[in-house]
C-alpha cells in the first residue's frame, strides 16, 4: 500500500511569487486535507477536498487555493506569497467517515525570502 | 487558530522511565488521536480514540479519550531512545470532516 506522498520535499520563493505543492494520496483514500505547520507549531487546517470540491476550511485568506483530481491526488496553490508563508505544508488523506484516521505525508518545507 | 492546550512542552528523561502528556480543550471532541513526528517528516499515527472513555494501548503506548470528550492523554512506558520525538494530540468533531484540531506538541528527549 503506497502512502501520502508529496513533492517537492524543499522549496524557495521571493515573496509576491506564486507556488503549487503536489500530493498524491494513499491507494483507497478519497479525501485530501492540507495543514500548515510553522517552526515549532502544531499543523493549522487549511482546507479539505472531497469529489474534487473544497468542502471545509480554515482560517487562510483566498489567496490560498486548491484543486483535486479524479484520482484524488490533490494540488494546493499560494498566490503573492508572504514572508510569513514560510512553513512545512503536510497534506493528509483518509476515507469519508470519523472513524477514518488521517494519514500525513512528510510535506514540503517552503521557504519565502 | 484554535488550538488544544498540550502539557508538557519538553521532557527530559532517561532511558527506561515512563512518560505521561496531556491534552485539554474548552470545547468537545468526538475523536481524539496521537500523533508523533519526527525530523523532516511528516506526523505518524500512533493511536486513535473514538469513544468517551476509552482506554486503548498500542505496544507500550496506552492513550485515553476523557470521559467529558475534552480531555486525552498518553503514556509510554520503559521508554527507549528512539521514542525521541514530538508528540501532538489532535481532536475531531463529527461535522468537520478531516479537519483535525492540534496541540501545540510535547517534545520527548530520551537519554540512554
Amino acid at each position: 500500500e503506497t502512502g501520502v506522498t508529496q513533492s517537492p520535499t524543499h522549496l524557495i520563493k521571493t515573496r509576491g511569487q506564486q507556488v503549487t505543492l503536489r500530493c498524491s494520496s494513499q491507494s483507497g483514500h478519497n479525501t485530501v486535507s492540507w495543514y500548515q505547520q510553522a517552526l515549532g507549531q502544531g499543523p493549522q487546517f487549511i482546507f479539505q477536498y472531497y469529489r474534487e470540491e473544497e468542502n471545509g476550511r480554515g482560517n487562510f485568506p483566498p489567496r490560498f487555493s486548491g484543486l483535486q483530481f479524479p484520482n484524488y491526488s490533490s494540488e494546493l496553490n499560494v498566490n503573492a506569497l508572504e514572508l510569513d508563508d514560510s512553513a512545512l505544508y503536510l497534506c493528509a488523506s483518509s476515507r469519508t467517515g470519523l472513524n477514518s484516521p488521517l494519514h500525513f505525508g512528510n510535506g514540503t518545507r517552503l521557504t519565502v525570502t | 487558530g484554535q488550538q488544544l492546550n498540550q502539557s508538557p512542552q519538553s521532557m527530559f528523561i532517561q532511558e527506561g522511565e515512563d512518560v505521561s502528556m496531556n491534552c485539554t480543550s474548552s470545547s468537545i471532541f468526538n475523536t481524539w488521536l496521537w500523533y508523533k513526528q519526527e525530523p523532516g517528516e511528516g506526523p505518524v499515527l500512533l493511536i486513535a480514540l473514538y469513544k468517551a472513555g476509552e482506554l486503548t494501548s498500542n505496544g507500550r503506548l496506552t492513550a485515553q479519550f476523557g470521559i467529558t470528550r475534552k480531555d486525552s492523554f498518553l503514556n509510554i512506558s520503559a521508554s527507549i531512545p528512539s521514542d525521541v520525538g514530538i508528540y501532538f494530540c489532535a481532536g475531531r468533531r463529527e461535522t468537520s470532516g478531516s479537519r483535525l484540531t492540534f496541540g501545540e506538541g510535547t517534545q520527548l528527549t530520551v537519554n540512554p
